[in-house]
């Protein structure tokens, strides 16, 4: 079957660094996506990875391994508005999007 | 350049009534989807229009879920009759073609609660 894995939740500290791991298992791979979605909201795009290696976006990076089915995604100097649910989906052979349940980030002061 | 609306952002309706949600997408997106989140999940997909064409609908209850997307623009979601377990958040989104590794948008998600 496909599946996505991520962590439940994740705790940091406003100005530090957090990674965010994925790993998934789909039918074809057409590439891995990245959303953010803060409560009570709709999610929105953050980064998109099909070849391997690391894309760098401002604060965020997102990185991929096709062949260990691995993605991360990076935040640096962490700021209390990046308290959100972070979605990973990756896209199979149909180009259907395979979501994990994502992983709720809480930033501390 | 407006992003995909929906309507409306909140219904709350007895168990066994219908209801229905709106969705209209991004001006010149073909393909556009309908997905299902409950708290803590990520979204599951119902629907899939590829302009008013459901090219995936192997999700959808079809016992009770309906969709249209008649003109291949704007779209509706039905339920009929609703039931207590169908309370999540609808989400529209949608993108430029269905056929390539396209950015979906989605829209703000219309929270039903079914009592």
């Amino acid at each position: 079957g496909q599946n996505i894995d991520q962590p439940t939740e994740m705790t940091a500290t406003e100005g530090a660094i957090v990674q965010i791991n994925c790993t998934y298992q789909t039918s074809g791979f057409n590439g891995l996506f990245w959303y953010q979605q803060h409560a009570g909201e709709a999610p929105t795009f953050l980064s998109y990875n099909v070849l391997d290696g690391l894309e760098e976006k401002g604060r965020f990076s997102s990185f991929l391994s096709r062949s260990k089915g691995y993605s991360y995604l990076l935040l640096k100097e962490l700021q209390m508005k990046d308290s959100a649910s972070y979605l990973c989906a990756a896209l199979d052979s149909n180009y259907q999007l395979i979501w994990g349940a994502g992983t709720k980030l809480i930033i501390k002061p | 350049e407006a992003g995909v609306v929906q309507s409306p952002r909140y219904k709350i309706i007895e168990k066994k009534q219908p209801v229905a949600f709106w969705c209209n997408p991004i001006s010149g997106h073909n393909t556009l989807y309908w997905y299902l989140q409950n708290l803590g999940q990520g979204p599951e997909l119902l629907i899939r229009y590829e302009n008013e064409e459901a090219v995936d609908d192997s999700q959808l209850p079809k016992d009770r879920f309906s969709a249209e997307r008649l003109k291949g623009v704007d779209s509706t979601l039905k339920i009929q009759p609703a039931e207590l377990g169908d309370s999540a958040v609808y989400l529209c989104a949608s993108s430029l073609g269905g056929g390539e590794a396209e950015t979906q948008y989605f829209g703000p998600g219309t929270r039903l609660l079914v009592l």
